[in-house]
């Protein structure tokens, strides 16, 4: 069955400090893998988006890795500010049956940056 | 790029009411399309999915249900509404292998 771990699963750091945020998955087979950010009460908005060539992709303060190997992602913020204050949520794509691509969610990280 | 487009936002219902959310895709055509819930504090649930007109497939037993009438539209209904859809219900599409783009979400309270 396909799965993705997020964790931790809540976190809170104070504004200009870096955190690390983790996604594991066992999705197969695997098609590529996107962060998203959710603000409270919106739709959530893609941050970055890797395939299996890709390690590392960045998006201003937002970086993502991903081991194929190990099958793990993480996503790094540096130097937070307030409005990072969201849900993450990890998605990993699968070919299914018929061609279709299949998403499976993370249960998200939700982060709290305080001032 | 895609656009969805969903609505209504917000929604207040009573129990036993009936239900319809829409949702319309911009920006390209044949896509993918999604029916998520989100439950507070809770991750993103599939609910319903389509690959085309007509063809929906769902993933969670329950009193709803979804229609796609046209190529870029897709209908999240209910004849009966219970306390328990109450959630932020998410509409999404793809085109190709790249995860969903989604749209802005509608809120739903069922009193």
């Amino acid at each position: 069955k396909n799965q993705v771990e997020q964790s931790p699963q809540s976190l809170i750091i104070l504004e200009g400090k870096n955190c690390t945020l983790q996604c594991n998955y066992t999705v197969s087979p695997f098609s590529n893998l996107r962060w998203y950010k959710q603000d409270t009460g919106r739709g959530p908005v893609s941050l970055t988006i890797m395939t299996f060539s890709e390690n590392t992709k960045s998006n201003g303060r937002y970086t993502a890795t991903l081991d194929a190997d190990t099958k793990q992602s993480s996503l790094h913020i540096t130097a937070s500010q307030l409005s990072d204050s969201a849900s993450y949520i990890c998605v990993v794509s699968a070919k299914a049956s018929g061609g279709s691509y299949i998403p499976t969610f993370g249960r998200g990280t939700s982060l709290i940056v305080h001032p | 790029s895609q656009t969805i487009h969903q609505w209504p936002a917000t929604l207040v219902q009573p129990v036993g009411s009936p239900l319809s959310l829409e949702c319309t895709v911009e920006g390209t055509s044949n896509p993918n399309l999604y029916w998520y819930r989100q439950a507070a504090g809770r991750g993103l649930q599939l609910l319903f999915y389509s690959v085309g007109i007509g063809q929906i497939s769902s993933e969670v037993p329950q009193n709803l249900s979804a229609s796609r009438p046209q190529d870029r539209q897709f209908i999240l209904s209910s004849k009966k509404l219970l306390l328990s859809d109450s959630g932020f219900y998410l509409c999404a599409s793809t085109w190709g292998p790249p995860p969903p783009t989604f749209g802005a979400g509608s809120r739903l309270t069922v009193l």
